[in-house]
Parts: structure tokens; sequence; C-alpha cells
């Protein structure tokens, strides 16, 4: 079965320190990989995607994500992170033969001051 | 100028009643989706619509109909809520093409009491 998994439910870390938020995935061929946030009674917002060509991808709001294919993982990144930071966010993978978008189960990230 | 927007913000009603949420986006996108995310956080898809044509229809009640009178709305018509169906149900929009990022709404909470 198609998985995507987001290991780690939390992940806490000092304003200014760099942060990483681990996605790896189960999917056949060649799938489109994204990044999105959700802040508190808000809708889900792009961050990043990965299609093809450079490994690191960047995005939004200073963040940016690692594609690894032979460890099948799309790990979030930013060099120094911001209290607003704080957030949800959603690893997503779209099959290239599929229309369907498959979520990660989220991280809480959370920035202290 | 809201990209997508949904009806209600919440919906509070009793079990066995009969509720519509309504979502519109104003993006050009052609394809919209519904999502469901439980009080776990883990997003779940339901329906997609492209240019009002149905493609994606996952394992859900036939108690959810969605509709699609234009390709600028996407409406769900839940029939007998049960408590189960607490939750928020997020609506999307993409343009066509397995690259394109979704853009969702704030979503409908929707508590059945």
């Amino acid at each position: 079965a198609q998985s995507v998994a987001q290991p780690e439910d939390q992940v806490k870390v000092a304003e200014g320190n760099p942060l990483t938020v681990k996605c790896t995935y189960s999917v056949s061929g060649n799938p489109y990989l994204f990044w999105y946030v959700q802040y508190p009674n808000r809708g889900l917002q792009f961050l990043l995607k990965y299609i093809t060509g450079d490994n690191l991808v960047k995005g939004s709001y200073g963040f940016e994500a690692e594609f690894n294919k032979s460890q099948t993982s799309f790990h979030l990144k930013k060099p120094s992170a911001l209290v607003s930071d704080s957030a949800l966010y959603f690893c997503a993978v779209r099959p290239d033969s599929s229309y369907k978008l498959i979520f990660g189960s989220g991280t809480r990230l959370l920035v202290r001051p | 100028d809201t990209a997508v927007s949904q009806t209600p913000k919440y919906l509070v009603t009793q079990m066995g009643n009969d509720k519509s949420i309504k979502c519109e986006q104003n993006l050009g996108h052609d394809t919209m989706y519904w999502y469901k995310q439980d009080s776990k956080k883990f997003l779940k898809i339901m329906f997609s619509y492209n240019n009002k044509e149905l493609i994606i229809n996952e394992t859900v009640p036939n108690r959810f109909s969605p509709k699609s009178p234009d390709k600028a709305h996407l409406n769900l018509h839940i029939n007998s809520l049960e408590l189960g169906d607490s939750a928020v149900y997020f609506c999307a929009s993409s343009q066509r093409g397995g690259n394109q990022p979704q853009h969702f709404g704030d979503g409908t909470r929707l508590s059945i009491l």
C-alpha cells in the first residue's frame, strides 16, 4: 500500500536554530512531493514541491526540502527557525499514476523564543 | 478576494439531520476536492471533481454526496448525520496536473450533538 510517514509527532527547536521535519514515503514510480503548513483554525498552505531536477528545493518563508531518492525521503528544513514557524506541517505525495494526494500524519513544530 | 471559500465555518447540528457545506473558488482552477480532517489531524481525501466530472470517490458512506454545479463550485451534502461525522471538512482546488499544488479553504468544523 502506498503511504507517507512522518515519524515525529512533534519537533521542538529554539528560535534561531536550524530545524528539520522528516518525511519518508512508500510510493511506486516517480511521485510528486509536497510540503504544506497548517496554522490553528486555518486550511493548509502550500510551502514547496519537488517535481524533478535539483534535490534541494526552495519554498516559501525560507523553507527548503531535500529529496533523497535512494532513501525515499523528502525532509523539510530551515536554517534559522522563527517563533512564528510554530505550526502543523504535512508532507504529501502524489503518485504519478493517480489523482490522489496522500498525506502524512503531520508533525507539530514548536519554536521556543 | 478569498481564493477558496467555504460556508459555513461552523456547523453544529443534531444526529439524524441533513446538512450541506458549500465551497467556491475564484482561482480559475478546474479540479476541486473535499477532505476530512479528524480529531487527530489526519487528512483523508473524500471526493474530487475535474470540470464537473467525479474523478475520485473514496470509500465514504453514501450518506455523503458531492455536487458540482460548475467548475468553480463543489458542495457537500450529508444525510442522516452521525456522531462519527464530527470533523473539520476542507475544500481545495488546483489546476489539473499531478505537480500542481492544492489551495485549501479554511475548513468547516462540523459538530454533531
